[in-house]
């Protein structure tokens, strides 16, 4: 079946530590994003990709990394510099080729990550 | 800048009507999408409207007018399985969803 996989599902950090969040899909979709979810704060998009090596960022960007180096693979790095990490995080991914903004938003399960 | 703007909370009585309101400001408009999530689940599409008008999908409809900036999405026949959290989101560059906050609708027997 076609989806997309976040592991792991919780994660558990301490303070200071760098973190990398994974994200794969077996859709073929062009375009994938993270979004980050807070109680109360809807969805906010952190990063995103249209096509492989070619990454922009979204709204809440400081403090997160990513990389695009292969269609299904869409990474994300918690840095220590990101003052409040601990958040629900969910990746997605969408369309084929570059009139794909009309296609729906597939998401995954989402990583639940705590820092302490 | 852009904001959306959604009730919080919404109760409605299993077997009602329930419309849930969806006010946008943005520099650019592609289209307006709703999406569910059961809580720690992951958001599903329901719908999406590019043009004014309604889309209809089973028991769910959602509207929009572009020139008031506003959509709802109905959901008619309630279940106890609707109570869930409810987004509105907005296309405004073609490249990324902008999303409300949510609206969180509880279902009552």
């Amino acid at each position: 079946d076609g989806g997309i996989t976040q592991s792991p599902k919780y994660l558990f950090r301490k303070e200071g530590q760098n973190v990398t969040l994974s994200c794969e899909q077996n859709l073929n979709h062009d375009a994938m994003y993270w979004y980050r979810q807070d109680p109360g704060q809807g969805l906010r998009l952190i990063y995103y990709s249209q096509i492989v090596n070619d990454f922009q960022k979204g709204d809440i960007a400081e403090g997160y990394s990513v990389s695009r180096e292969k269609k299904e693979s869409f990474p994300l790095t918690v840095t220590s510099a990101q003052k409040n990490p601990t958040a629900f995080y969910l990746c997605a991914s969408r369309g084929q080729g570059v009139s794909s903004y009309n296609s729906p938003l597939h998401f995954g399960n989402g990583t639940r990550l705590t820092v302490t | 800048g852009q904001s959306l703007e959604q009730p919080s909370e919404v109760t409605a009585v299993e077997g009602a009507i329930v419309q849930i309101n969806c006010t946008y400001q943005t520099s650019g408009f592609y289209g307006l999408s709703w999406y569910q999530q059961h809580d720690g689940g992951a958001p599903t599409f329901l719908s999406y409207n590019a043009l004014d008008g309604l889309e209809e999908t089973g028991r769910f409809s959602s509207f929009l007018s572009r020139s008031d900036s506003y959509g709802y999405l109905l959901l008619q026949e309630l279940q106890m399985k609707d109570s869930a959290s409810y987004f509105c989101a907005v296309e405004d560059s073609g490249y990324a969803l902008n999303f409300g906050k949510g609206t969180s609708l509880l279902v009552t027997p």
